[in-house]
């Protein structure tokens, strides 16, 4: 079974600009939860959607947003780019959501904000 | 403030010493899971101990689980090379869906 694919893997922006990250989780799974991670911050929750709905979201300002399509896969936006959002942004999916069960990771993809 | 710290931050130590790192809260968890995390790739889950006291283990790797579930342990004999990676704890934070994590333990190990 395919794992969990993020494109693209590296992006460079400048500041200012907006970027669109993309996921596609492992077929069957309908959550799909994405996350930023820095070295100094570690892994932070940005949001979760299940089912095309965004059930939670962690505290990063309404410059980052997400939607979900009926095939469950997601994609991620951040708009007027900064250089704080230089990061890991990885995404993980699981069957039904739900914090206790294993969550799938992909890869990533690493931005810098130039 | 993390509601997960872990500790030490970073390890380096020589092929075939053993090793605990440490992921502590104030909080109670119903549960803690573990997660390698190597270089250019997403975490992988290693293991979830769900039981106040519970000792579960992995080949060299043995995860503990605090009688009080505020923390866990992971000790590593004898280590190798391919262990190697960053290690994080997560925990759900009460019924809602979103894990807390803790910042890692990076771990080295020399040949």
């Amino acid at each position: 079974k395919a794992g969990v694919t993020q494109t693209p893997r590296y992006l460079i922006k400048t500041r200012g600009q907006q970027v669109t990250l993309s996921c596609s989780p492992i077929s069957g799974h309908r959550s799909v939860s994405w996350y930023q991670q820095t070295p100094g911050q570690g892994l932070q929750f940005l949001f979760e959607y299940f089912s095309e709905t965004q059930r939670n979201k962690g505290n990063f300002p309404g410059r980052f947003s997400g939607r979900q399509f009926s095939n469950s896969r997601s994609e991620m936006n951040v708009s007027t780019l900064e250089l704080g959002d230089s990061a890991l942004y990885l995404c993980a999916s699981t069957r039904s959501g739900g914090a206790e069960n294993e969550q799938f990771f992909g890869p990533g993809t690493r931005l810098t904000v130039l | 403030t993390q509601l997960l710290e872990q500790s030490p931050q970073f390890l380096s130590i020589q092929e075939g010493e053993n090793l605990t790192v440490y992921c502590n809260s104030s909080s109670v968890f119903s549960s803690l899971q573990w997660y390698r995390q190597e270089p250019g790739e997403g975490p992988v889950l290693l293991v979830t101990v769900v039981t106040g006291g519970e000792v579960k283990k992995l080949k060299r790797l043995t995860f503990q689980f605090g009688d009080a579930r505020k923390d866990s342990s992971l000790h590593i004999t004898a280590a190798q090379p391919g262990d190697t990676g960053l290690y994080l704890c997560a925990g759900p934070l009460d019924s809602n869906y979103q894990l807390i994590w803790g910042a890692g333990t990076k771990l080295i190990i020399k040949p």
